[in-house]
Order: structure tokens, then C-alpha cells, then sequence
């Protein structure tokens, strides 16, 4: 299986601030990497798949790239509703696998 | 708005089974693969199963291979997981979801449930 490796396991930030959240993989998953957002309590929300494609109705200050075996989340600029839990999912192949999450407070 | 329920959730002892279910409205059910995501107290993520949109192919994770079962009605908009020989490993909340690609999935999840709480304990 692949296993993903997240960083750092959390971080702190200020509104405004340019937050970047990097996810490596044991083997090469050419672009598959999908980011996702979780806030206390509730569900998973999608943000990015294909390593940079955003979700319908995610705002552009969110991006991501890399391609191979390390890819980034980018916020460009913090938002009060950012503070949140972001993981990684290989979607190369089966067994599908999430990094360990990484939390922004 | 597509939306997606799950139910079934509860207090098991380990080694009996329990049945989820996970209703969906709002789109095309037939048409998606459909994922089952789970997240024990206080810790992240754990992917679990996925079923084709036609119920013809399915994968699991490692941990839970041979003991819980992804399954679908197709006509009746539901999505299921058997899990059988429950362990206090299992205490989780379960997620489904739903894959944004056809066939057996491209491993992107568009739409989400609220989740359902399994605790297993004697």
C-alpha cells in the first residue's frame, strides 16, 4: 500500500498569513493527490484533486501542485474559517490512503 | 443539492456485526462509485471501501478486508457496509461518500455525509 507522509503534524497562523502543507508519498502517484478540509465535529469537505484542480466552489486562495512523489497545500492568505484540519489522499490506486492530517490553529 | 445520509450507527460488543446504511438524494445515484471513510476518536482519516456505480467491483482497505462488505441498491438510492467480527479498533465515525468519476471511481470525493457513530464495547 502507499503510504503518505504529512507536514508538519500542525502549525499556528494569523489571519493573512501564507500557509503551506506538504504531503509526500512512498511512491510515485504521478499527479493523484487530493487535498481535504475538516473542521471539529463535522464532515470532510474536498478542496483539491488531481494535485491542483479545486472542487467546485472552493475559493482560489487555496492551491495545490507537485506531481511524483511531493505535493503542497497552499493558502495564499489565511481566513478565520481556515483554521481547520487539512489531509492528503493518494487516489493513484487501491487501497486509497490519507496522510496523518496536519491541524491549523 | 445532493445529499447524503448515514444511520445505523450505535453500541456493538466486539465480535458481533452491525449494518450501516447510507441514504442519498439529489443526483444520480447509478452513476457514481461510492466510498465508505471512517475516523476513530481523535484521530484522522481512515479510507475503507469502495463499490462501482453498477455494484461490480469493490476494494477495501487492509484492515478491514474479509470482515465488512460495501454493497448497494441501485434502486432504492442506498449504499451499505456490513462489518462483521467488530473489534474496539472499529470505534469510529463512519463517512460516506460520494466519488466525483464513474465506473470503479477515480478516488475523489465530491459529496459527503454527516456520519454515523459505531462504539464497540462489551
Amino acid at each position: 500500500d502507499i503510504q503518505m507522509t504529512q507536514s508538519p503534524s500542525s502549525l499556528s497562523a494569523s489571519v493573512g498569513d501564507r500557509v503551506t502543507i506538504t504531503c509526500r508519498a512512498s511512491q510515485g502517484i504521478r499527479n493523484a493527490l487530493g487535498w481535504y478540509q475538516q473542521k471539529p465535529g463535522k464532515a470532510p469537505k474536498g478542496l483539491i484533486y488531481a494535485a491542483s484542480s479545486l472542487q467546485s466552489g472552493v475559493p482560489s486562495r487555496f492551491s495545490g501542485s507537485g506531481s511524483g512523489t511531493e505535493f503542497t497545500l497552499t493558502i495564499s492568505s489565511l481566513q478565520p474559517e481556515d483554521f481547520a484540519t487539512y489531509y492528503c489522499l493518494q487516489h493513484d490506486d487501491y487501497p486509497l490512503t490519507f496522510g496523518g492530517g496536519t491541524k491549523v490553529e | 443539492q445532493e445529499q447524503l445520509v448515514e444511520s445505523g450507527g450505535g453500541v456493538v460488543q466486539p465480535g458481533r456485526p452491525l449494518r450501516l446504511s447510507c441514504a442519498v438524494s439529489g443526483f444520480s445515484f447509478s452513476s457514481y462509485a461510492m466510498h465508505w471513510v471512517r475516523q476513530a476518536p481523535g484521530k484522522g482519516l481512515e479510507w475503507l471501501a469502495v463499490i462501482a456505480y453498477d455494484g461490480s467491483e469493490d476494494y477495501y482497505a487492509d484492515s478491514v478486508k474479509g470482515r465488512f462488505t460495501i454493497s448497494r441498491d441501485n434502486s432504492k438510492n442506498t449504499l451499505d457496509l456490513q462489518m462483521n467480527s467488530l473489534r474496539a479498533e472499529d470505534t469510529a465515525v463512519y463517512y460516506c461518500g460520494r466519488d466525483q468519476g464513474v465506473g470503479s471511481g477515480v478516488g475523489v470525493l465530491d459529496s459527503w455525509g454527516q456520519g454515523t457513530r459505531v462504539t464497540v464495547s462489551s
